[in-house]
C-alpha cells in the first residue's frame, strides 16, 4: 500500500511569490493534516481537513491556506512568501478523525530567497 | 497553553546500551501522547501511541510510559543499535483533533 506522497519534494521561491504544495493521502484515508517544521520553532500544526472541510487550524497568519478535494487529496497555499516561511512542510493522513494513528509523508522542503 | 519539553536535546551512546528519552508536558489534561522518529530529510514515523487512560505501550525493543499526574513520558530503548540513530519526537494531543503539540526532539546517535 502506497504511503503519503507529497509534491514537490523541494522548492525554491523568492519573497513575495506564492506557492502551492500537494499531498496525496494513503488510499482510503480521508483526514489530512499539515505541519510546518523549522529549526527555530520545531513542528507546528497548520490545519486539518476532513471531507473537504477544515476542522482545525493552528496559529498561523491568513497567508497560509489549504483545501481538500473530493478524492481526499489536499493542497496548501502560502501567499506573499516571507523568508521565515522557509521550512519543511509535512503532511499526515489518517483514516478518519476518530482514529489516532497518522502517517506522515516525506515533506516538501521550501526555501524562500 | 500546553508546552512540551524534551531532554536531553542530543544523546550519544555506544551500541548495545539501554537508554531512556524524556518528555514532559505542562497541562496534564491530555488526550493522548505519541512518540515519533524522524530520520534526516524524511518525514515522521509513528513509534508508539499512548491513550490518556493507559500507562504504557510496548513495541519490540521500545517501551513508552505515561504519567499524566506528573506530566511526564519516557521512551525506553533496549539494546540500542546504530539503526536507532534518529531524532525522537514526543507529541501531545489535547483532544481528538489532530492538533498535536510537539517537543523539540532528542537527537540520538548510537555509535557502533
Amino acid at each position: 500500500k502506497a504511503g503519503v506522497t507529497q509534491t514537490p519534494r523541494y522548492l525554491i521561491k523568492t519573497r513575495g511569490q506564492q506557492v502551492t504544495l500537494s499531498c496525496s493521502p494513503i488510499s482510503g484515508h480521508r483526514s489530512v493534516s499539515w505541519y510546518q517544521q523549522t529549526p527555530g520553532q520545531g513542528l507546528q500544526f497548520l490545519f486539518e481537513y476532513f471531507s473537504e472541510t477544515q476542522r482545525n487550524k493552528g496559529n498561523f497568519p491568513g497567508r497560509f491556506s489549504g483545501r481538500q478535494f473530493s478524492n481526499s487529496r489536499s493542497e496548501m497555499n502560502v501567499s506573499t512568501l516571507e523568508l521565515g516561511d522557509s521550512a519543511l512542510y509535512l503532511c499526515a493522513s489518517r483514516l478518519s478523525p476518530s482514529t489516532d494513528t497518522q502517517y506522515f509523508g516525506p515533506g516538501t522542503r521550501l526555501t524562500v530567497l | 497553553k500546553q508546552e512540551v519539553t524534551q531532554i536531553p536535546a542530543a544523546l550519544s551512546v555506544p551500541e548495545g546500551e539501554n537508554l531512556v528519552l524524556n518528555c514532559s508536558f505542562t497541562d496534564s489534561a491530555i488526550y493522548n501522547l505519541q512518540w515519533f522518529r524522524q530520520d534526516p530529510g524524511k518525514g515522521l514515523t509513528s513509534l508508539l501511541l499512548i491513550q490518556s487512560s493507559q500507562r504504557e505501550q510496548t513495541s519490540g525493543r521500545l517501551n513508552a510510559s505515561l504519567d499524566k499526574s506528573s506530566g511526564r513520558s519516557t521512551l525506553y530503548i533496549a539494546a540500542s543499535q546504530p539503526g536507532d540513530s534518529a531524532t525522537y519526537l514526543c507529541a501531545v494531543g489535547m483532544d481528538s483533533s489532530y492538533k498535536l503539540i510537539f517537543g523539540s526532539g532528542t537527537r540520538l546517535l548510537v555509535r557502533p
